[in-house]
Protein backbone atom coordinates (compact mmCIF):
# COMPACT_ATOMS: atom_id res chain seq x y z
CA UNK A 1 0.00 0.00 0.00
CA UNK A 2 1.62 3.11 -1.07
CA UNK A 3 1.22 5.84 1.23
CA UNK A 4 2.63 8.56 -0.73
CA UNK A 5 2.34 8.82 -4.56
CA UNK A 6 3.58 10.76 -7.69
CA UNK A 7 1.59 9.26 -10.27
CA UNK A 8 3.13 10.80 -13.08
CA UNK A 9 6.31 9.59 -13.54
CA UNK A 10 8.08 12.07 -16.05
CA UNK A 11 7.62 15.83 -16.67
CA UNK A 12 9.01 17.71 -19.38
CA UNK A 13 8.61 21.25 -19.65
CA UNK A 14 10.66 24.35 -21.65
CA UNK A 15 13.18 26.58 -20.13
CA UNK A 16 11.49 29.42 -18.16
CA UNK A 17 8.05 27.79 -18.25
CA UNK A 18 6.43 26.86 -15.03
CA UNK A 19 7.04 23.30 -13.89
CA UNK A 20 4.36 21.82 -11.40
CA UNK A 21 4.88 18.37 -9.60
CA UNK A 22 2.17 16.82 -7.96
CA UNK A 23 1.77 14.11 -4.95
CA UNK A 24 -0.94 12.71 -3.36
CA UNK A 25 -0.93 10.89 0.01
CA UNK A 26 -3.18 8.60 1.59
CA UNK A 27 -2.60 8.58 5.64
CA UNK A 28 -4.41 11.69 7.54
CA UNK A 29 -1.19 11.33 10.10
CA UNK A 30 0.56 12.74 7.82
CA UNK A 31 1.95 16.25 9.23
CA UNK A 32 5.00 17.35 7.74
CA UNK A 33 5.83 17.32 3.70
CA UNK A 34 8.61 17.62 1.99
CA UNK A 35 10.57 17.75 -1.68
CA UNK A 36 13.87 16.23 -2.62
CA UNK A 37 15.98 16.39 -5.64
CA UNK A 38 18.15 13.91 -6.91
CA UNK A 39 20.37 13.55 -9.93
CA UNK A 40 21.66 10.25 -11.29
CA UNK A 41 24.54 8.75 -8.98
CA UNK A 42 23.79 11.13 -6.18
CA UNK A 43 22.16 11.21 -3.13
CA UNK A 44 18.88 12.86 -2.72
CA UNK A 45 19.52 16.68 -1.70
CA UNK A 46 16.21 18.22 0.20
CA UNK A 47 14.88 21.14 -1.39
CA UNK A 48 11.42 22.52 0.63
CA UNK A 49 9.22 21.35 2.94
CA UNK A 50 6.01 22.27 4.63
CA UNK A 51 3.73 21.95 7.69
CA UNK A 52 0.67 20.75 7.59
CA UNK A 53 -0.25 23.88 9.36
CA UNK A 54 0.62 25.74 6.61
CA UNK A 55 -0.95 25.80 2.63
CA UNK A 56 1.86 27.57 0.81
CA UNK A 57 6.07 27.87 1.74
CA UNK A 58 8.04 29.72 -0.85
CA UNK A 59 12.20 29.52 -1.32
CA UNK A 60 12.96 31.00 -4.42
CA UNK A 61 12.01 29.86 -7.32
CA UNK A 62 10.67 26.85 -5.44
CA UNK A 63 6.72 26.77 -3.98
CA UNK A 64 5.24 24.14 -2.39
CA UNK A 65 1.28 23.94 -1.83
CA UNK A 66 -0.56 22.05 0.26
CA UNK A 67 -4.43 21.01 -0.06
CA UNK A 68 -4.72 19.45 3.29
CA UNK A 69 -8.72 18.25 2.13
CA UNK A 70 -7.57 16.54 -0.97
CA UNK A 71 -4.64 15.45 0.46
CA UNK A 72 -2.48 16.93 -2.64
CA UNK A 73 0.43 18.84 -2.32
CA UNK A 74 2.44 20.39 -5.78
CA UNK A 75 5.93 21.81 -6.08
CA UNK A 76 5.95 24.77 -8.46
CA UNK A 77 9.34 25.72 -9.96
CA UNK A 78 9.62 29.19 -11.75
CA UNK A 79 11.44 29.68 -14.21
CA UNK A 80 11.99 26.64 -14.96
CA UNK A 81 16.20 25.85 -15.75
CA UNK A 82 18.08 23.33 -17.46
CA UNK A 83 20.03 22.62 -14.29
CA UNK A 84 16.55 21.64 -12.35
CA UNK A 85 16.44 18.24 -14.75
CA UNK A 86 16.68 15.59 -11.96
CA UNK A 87 14.20 13.14 -10.33
CA UNK A 88 12.09 14.42 -7.60
CA UNK A 89 10.74 12.13 -4.79
CA UNK A 90 7.95 13.99 -2.23
CA UNK A 91 8.12 12.53 1.50
CA UNK A 92 5.60 12.88 4.35
CA UNK A 93 6.07 12.42 8.07
CA UNK A 94 3.37 12.04 11.04
CA UNK A 95 3.57 14.44 13.80
CA UNK A 96 7.29 14.54 14.99
CA UNK A 97 7.38 11.32 17.65
CA UNK A 98 10.75 12.08 19.12
CA UNK A 99 13.75 9.96 17.61
CA UNK A 100 11.64 7.70 15.94
CA UNK A 101 10.58 10.26 13.46
CA UNK A 102 10.73 8.25 9.60
CA UNK A 103 9.62 9.39 5.94
CA UNK A 104 7.56 8.14 3.50
CA UNK A 105 8.54 8.52 0.11
CA UNK A 106 7.13 8.94 -3.31
CA UNK A 107 8.53 6.90 -6.26
CA UNK A 108 10.27 10.25 -7.70
CA UNK A 109 8.93 12.33 -11.08
CA UNK A 110 11.58 12.90 -13.62
CA UNK A 111 11.51 16.27 -14.70
CA UNK A 112 13.17 16.62 -18.00
CA UNK A 113 13.79 20.82 -18.93
CA UNK A 114 14.02 21.59 -22.64
CA UNK A 115 16.39 24.65 -23.61
CA UNK B 1 28.63 21.87 9.06
CA UNK B 2 27.53 18.26 8.82
CA UNK B 3 28.80 15.92 6.15
CA UNK B 4 28.00 12.39 5.64
CA UNK B 5 30.20 9.59 3.61
CA UNK B 6 29.60 6.71 2.25
CA UNK B 7 31.54 3.70 0.72
CA UNK B 8 32.59 2.46 -1.25
CA UNK B 9 30.56 4.51 -4.79
CA UNK B 10 30.41 1.47 -6.55
CA UNK B 11 30.58 -2.30 -6.11
CA UNK B 12 30.18 -5.43 -7.58
CA UNK B 13 29.95 -8.35 -6.41
CA UNK B 14 28.72 -12.41 -7.33
CA UNK B 15 25.83 -13.77 -5.56
CA UNK B 16 26.50 -15.66 -2.32
CA UNK B 17 29.57 -12.94 -1.49
CA UNK B 18 29.27 -10.97 2.15
CA UNK B 19 28.61 -7.33 1.93
CA UNK B 20 29.81 -4.24 4.40
CA UNK B 21 28.93 -0.73 3.35
CA UNK B 22 29.90 2.11 5.55
CA UNK B 23 28.56 5.15 6.41
CA UNK B 24 30.22 7.96 8.83
CA UNK B 25 28.71 11.61 9.25
CA UNK B 26 30.84 14.14 11.06
CA UNK B 27 29.85 17.66 12.33
CA UNK B 28 26.78 15.85 14.48
CA UNK B 29 26.30 14.46 17.86
CA UNK B 30 23.90 11.49 18.37
CA UNK B 31 22.13 11.38 14.84
CA UNK B 32 19.71 9.36 13.86
CA UNK B 33 20.71 7.12 10.99
CA UNK B 34 19.15 5.54 8.09
CA UNK B 35 19.76 2.98 5.82
CA UNK B 36 17.72 3.25 2.06
CA UNK B 37 17.18 1.13 -0.94
CA UNK B 38 16.75 2.55 -4.49
CA UNK B 39 15.91 -0.01 -6.80
CA UNK B 40 15.81 0.59 -10.59
CA UNK B 41 12.45 2.33 -11.20
CA UNK B 42 11.15 2.27 -7.51
CA UNK B 43 11.47 5.19 -5.19
CA UNK B 44 13.14 4.91 -1.51
CA UNK B 45 12.82 2.04 0.49
CA UNK B 46 13.84 2.53 4.23
CA UNK B 47 15.58 -0.73 5.11
CA UNK B 48 17.02 0.41 8.94
CA UNK B 49 17.12 3.15 11.01
CA UNK B 50 19.21 3.84 14.27
CA UNK B 51 18.44 6.17 17.35
CA UNK B 52 21.78 5.76 19.13
CA UNK B 53 24.49 3.40 19.13
CA UNK B 54 23.54 -0.41 19.15
CA UNK B 55 19.84 0.33 18.24
CA UNK B 56 18.83 -1.25 15.05
CA UNK B 57 15.18 -0.88 13.83
CA UNK B 58 14.39 -3.19 10.64
CA UNK B 59 11.50 -2.05 8.74
CA UNK B 60 11.10 -5.00 5.87
CA UNK B 61 12.33 -8.49 6.27
CA UNK B 62 15.49 -9.39 4.06
CA UNK B 63 18.66 -10.45 3.37
CA UNK B 64 20.56 -7.48 5.03
CA UNK B 65 21.50 -6.80 8.69
CA UNK B 66 22.73 -3.28 10.51
CA UNK B 67 24.85 -2.53 12.92
CA UNK B 68 25.60 0.80 14.67
CA UNK B 69 29.05 0.29 16.67
CA UNK B 70 29.73 4.08 17.10
CA UNK B 71 27.58 7.44 17.44
CA UNK B 72 28.37 8.37 13.99
CA UNK B 73 29.16 5.18 12.10
CA UNK B 74 26.53 3.08 10.08
CA UNK B 75 27.23 -0.32 8.92
CA UNK B 76 24.96 -2.57 5.98
CA UNK B 77 25.94 -5.90 6.10
CA UNK B 78 25.08 -9.21 4.36
CA UNK B 79 26.18 -12.84 4.60
CA UNK B 80 25.16 -13.51 1.23
CA UNK B 81 24.49 -11.83 -1.80
CA UNK B 82 21.04 -12.39 -3.56
CA UNK B 83 20.47 -10.73 -7.43
CA UNK B 84 18.01 -8.87 -5.60
CA UNK B 85 20.35 -7.01 -3.28
CA UNK B 86 21.18 -4.87 -6.13
CA UNK B 87 20.44 -1.38 -6.26
CA UNK B 88 21.22 2.19 -5.27
CA UNK B 89 22.20 2.53 -1.40
CA UNK B 90 22.01 5.64 0.59
CA UNK B 91 22.51 6.65 3.89
CA UNK B 92 21.35 9.54 5.71
CA UNK B 93 21.04 11.08 8.69
CA UNK B 94 18.70 13.65 10.54
CA UNK B 95 19.76 15.20 14.06
CA UNK B 96 16.57 13.63 15.78
CA UNK B 97 15.36 16.59 18.09
CA UNK B 98 12.48 17.76 16.47
CA UNK B 99 13.42 18.54 12.89
CA UNK B 100 12.18 16.19 10.17
CA UNK B 101 14.89 16.80 7.54
CA UNK B 102 16.85 14.04 6.75
CA UNK B 103 20.02 14.14 4.63
CA UNK B 104 21.46 11.68 2.38
CA UNK B 105 25.02 10.39 1.40
CA UNK B 106 26.18 10.35 -1.86
CA UNK B 107 25.11 6.19 -2.28
CA UNK B 108 27.11 3.03 -3.11
CA UNK B 109 26.11 1.39 -6.72
CA UNK B 110 25.39 -2.30 -5.65
CA UNK B 111 25.34 -4.75 -8.74
CA UNK B 112 25.32 -8.43 -7.50
CA UNK B 113 26.18 -10.56 -10.63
Amino acid sequence: DQQVKQNSPSLSVQEGRISILNCDYTNSMFDYFLWYKKYPAEGPTFLISISSIKDKNEDGRFTVFLNKSAKHLSLHIVPSQPGDSAVYFCAASPRYTGANSKLTFGKGITLSVRP
Amino acid sequence: SQTIHQWPATLVQPVGSPLSLECTVEGTSNPNLYWYRQAAGRGLQLLFYSVGIGQISSEVPQNLSASRPQDRQFILSSKKLLLSDSGFYLCAWSDGTGYYEQYFGPGTRLTVT
